[in-house]
């Protein structure tokens, strides 16, 4: 199985902070890398896709890079309805694997 | 806009079967992949199975595969997954996604909670 190693687990930002999560897979895995939102008791929400392709309706402010094993998320600017937890997925192999999480607070 | 919604959560006792169905509108269910995933309480997300857009072809987790079988009723836009020999550990919220080509999955349900309880 595909292992995802999502750093930090958790992170305290104030607004307007650029903040940056890394994702790194135990193997190759391309490009086929999603990054979601999850608010508490909702369901996860897509950011980012192909390891760089903003989904639509989603703001600038996400960005994703990287490709074969490392891949990061940035927020360029840290805004209050940004609270929340963050997850990369890969796609490339069966079983779909998760990273861990990062738990972002505003500070 | 597309929809996914999912049903037949319950509380069940361990070794205990219940059937979740997802049903999806407003866009061509037969012609998207769809997978099962769930989040335990406080934990994070784990995929759990999928299902091509024909029903053709099948994954699951190890943690589920010979337990949980994944099925689709594409004529009733409607995801399934039967659950038998439930145990403890499968207490989770499970959400159905469908899955836009092979890099994303774009759409979510709001998830059915699954709770296994003696």
């Amino acid at each position: 199985d595909i292992q995802l190693t999502q750093s930090p687990p958790f992170l305290s930002a104030s607004v307007g902070d650029r903040v940056t999560i890394t994702c790194r897979a135990s193997q190759g895995i391309s490009s086929y890398l999603a990054w979601y939102q999850q608010k508490a008791g909702k369901a996860p929400k897509l950011l980012i896709y192909a390891a760089s392709t903003l989904q639509s309706g989603v703001p600038s402010r996400f960005s994703g890079s990287g490709s074969g094993t490392e891949f990061t998320l940035t927020i360029s600017s840290l805004q209050p309805e940004d609270f929340a937890t963050y997850y990369c997925q890969q796609l490339n192999t069966y079983p779909l694997t998760f990273g861990g999480g990062t738990k972002v607070e505003i500070k | 806009e597309v929809h996914l919604l999912e049903s037949g959560g319950d509380v069940v006792q361990p070794g205990g079967s219940l059937r979740l169905s997802c049903v999806g509108s407003d866009f061509a269910f037969p012609s998207y992949a769809m997978s099962w995933f769930r989040q335990a309480p406080g934990k994070g997300l784990e995929w759990v199975s999928a299902i091509s857009s024909s029903a053709g072809s099948t994954h699951y987790a190890d943690s589920v595969r010979g337990r949980l079988t994944i099925s689709r009723d594409n004529p009733e836009n409607t995801l399934y997954l039967q659950m038998n020999n439930l145990r403890l550990e499968d207490t989770a919220v499970y959400y159905c996604a469908r899955r836009d080509g092979g890099y994303r999955f774009d759409y979510w349900g709001q998830g059915t909670l699954v709770t296994v309880s003696s």
